[in-house]
């Protein structure tokens, strides 16, 4: 299996601009989840669904974000309009349900000036 | 909800030397317990975890780490370090019958010297 794909791997935008990473999870797995990596505040859950469905959002920082999963193998995280702060990593996860492991992509590297 | 603290941000340790990594967690319900590494500029990767039964438990790569309940900890163990275990480390919970959410902690860096 070819693991969590995300996209891009690495970004930069300027300020106010729309941006949309990209997942794809792996074949099977019916969780996904969006962390954001910063060295201030290390990794949150931005949101998490299962089976396509949003369960928790509670970690979406403002309105500016959303995510999306249309079908089981696609999510989408978009942030409009982006600003400094997004700078960060982001990481998309997906796994088999409560206690599996959860399987994590390599990140989209997220700067925004 | 759950919560976790690693006490060390960072850990330098010698080649060869123990090294643990503290992680202690805080629930009000059954939990399950994990430790993940991150390699420079990858994603994070199961290293061990605890569900249930031994508490006691073990990765391929000699690190192993023991849930204690009375004291709300998993903390990771290896014997004998290597160059290549210089990495972050994240302890994580989830709940046992609640959300499948994982909670991670800040993370500890290791750092091993030759």
């Amino acid at each position: 299996d070819a693991g969590v794909i995300q996209s891009p791997r690495h970004e930069v935008t300027e300020m106010g601009q729309e941006v949309t990473l990209r997942c794809k999870p792996i074949s099977g797995h019916n969780s996904l989840f969006w962390y954001r990596q910063t060295m201030m505040r290390g990794l949150e859950l931005l949101i998490y669904f299962n089976n396509n469905v949003p369960i928790d959002d509670s970690g979406m920082p403002e309105d500016r974000f959303s995510a999306k999963m249309p079908n089981a193998s696609f999510s989408t995280l978009k942030i409009q309009p982006s600003e400094p702060r997004d700078s960060a990593v982001y990481f998309c996860a997906s796994g088999e349900g409560r206690g599996n492991t959860i399987y994590f992509g390599e990140g989209s590297w997220l700067t925004v000036v | 909800a759950q919560s976790v603290t690693q006490l060390d941000s960072q850990v330098p340790v010698f080649e060869e030397a123990p090294v643990e990594l503290r992680c202690n967690y805080s629930s009000s319900v059954s939990v399950y317990l994990f430790w993940y590494v991150q390699y420079p500029n990858q994603g994070l990767q199961l290293l061990l975890k605890y569900l249930s039964g031994s508490t006691l438990v073990e990765s391929i790569n000699g690190f192993e780490a023991e849930f204690n309940k009375s004291q709300t900890s998993f903390h990771l163990r290896k014997p004998s370090v290597h160059i290549s275990d210089t990495a972050e480390y994240f302890c994580a919970v989830s709940t046992q019958g609640g959300s499948e959410k994982l909670v991670f902690g800040k993370g500890t860096k290791l750092t091993v010297n030759p």
